[in-house]
């Protein structure tokens, strides 16, 4: 029934390790995103996928790798964790031009905790 | 530039009303949402503006002036399940996509 699904919901890893989150949309929408949340609870774009195409990438280190198998998957991989990677970090969807609203959908949110 | 400013805390009374500014410049414009988090959860879609004016949402409104850069959103009757942050967002365009840049946030502590 979720709309949005993220796994795991709580990740806690020591620094230098490589960890990945999974996202899943069965909304049927073609466009999926990553955002990152910090402390301060700004929520910021890192990467967005349309039809398995990346068409947004922010300023984000190439630690940093989406992966899109498919328009309802987008993953995230994180080589390397560093202390400052702790962060929730949020997986949504949309449909892009359906119609005028365009809301995105938000995933549960993976709280990564690097030690 | 983008730069989307809005307060930080707001308190209000249950049953009051209460009025979350939020002042956008955006580099395109395509429309302004309001979302809502309660604490440890995802954001959920209040309502959206991509014209000039009010739209009615039950207890819930917002107003978009474009040539202000201006929105408000309205919250009537408040509930103790209306205490989260409220999130300001304008979808602009970046390289041919549609791209949401956020607010911090505002976060609303209700109390009886």
């Amino acid at each position: 029934d979720t709309a949005v699904s993220q796994t795991p919901k709580y990740l806690v890893t020591q620094m230098g390790n490589d960890k990945s989150i999974k996202c899943e949309q069965n909304l049927g929408h073609d466009t999926m995103y990553w955002y990152k949340q910090d402390s301060k609870k700004f929520l910021k774009i890192m990467f967005s996928y349309n039809n398995k195409e990346l068409i947004i990438n922010e300023t984000v280190p190439n630690r940093f790798s989406p992966k899109s198998p498919d328009k309802a998957h987008l993953n995230l991989h994180i080589n390397s964790l560093e202390l400052g990677d702790s962060a929730v970090y949020f997986c949504a969807s949309s449909q892009e031009g359906r119609s005028s609203y365009n809301e995105q959908f938000f995933g549960p949110g993976t709280r990564l905790t690097v030690l | 530039g983008q730069n989307i400013d809005q307060p930080t805390e707001m308190t209000a009374t249950e049953g009051a009303i209460v009025q979350i500014n939020c002042t956008y410049q955006t580099s395109g414009f395509n429309g302004l949402f309001w979302y809502q988090q309660h604490a440890g959860e995802a954001p959920t879609f209040l309502s959206y503006n991509v014209l000039d004016g009010l739209e009615e949402k039950g207890r819930f409104s917002s107003f978009l002036s474009r040539s202000k850069g201006y929105s408000y959103l309205l919250l009537k009757e408040l509930q103790m399940k209306d205490s989260a942050s409220y999130l300001c967002a304008v979808r602009g365009f970046s390289g041919g996509y549609n791209k949401l840049i956020f607010g911090a946030g505002t976060r609303l502590a209700v109390h009886p």
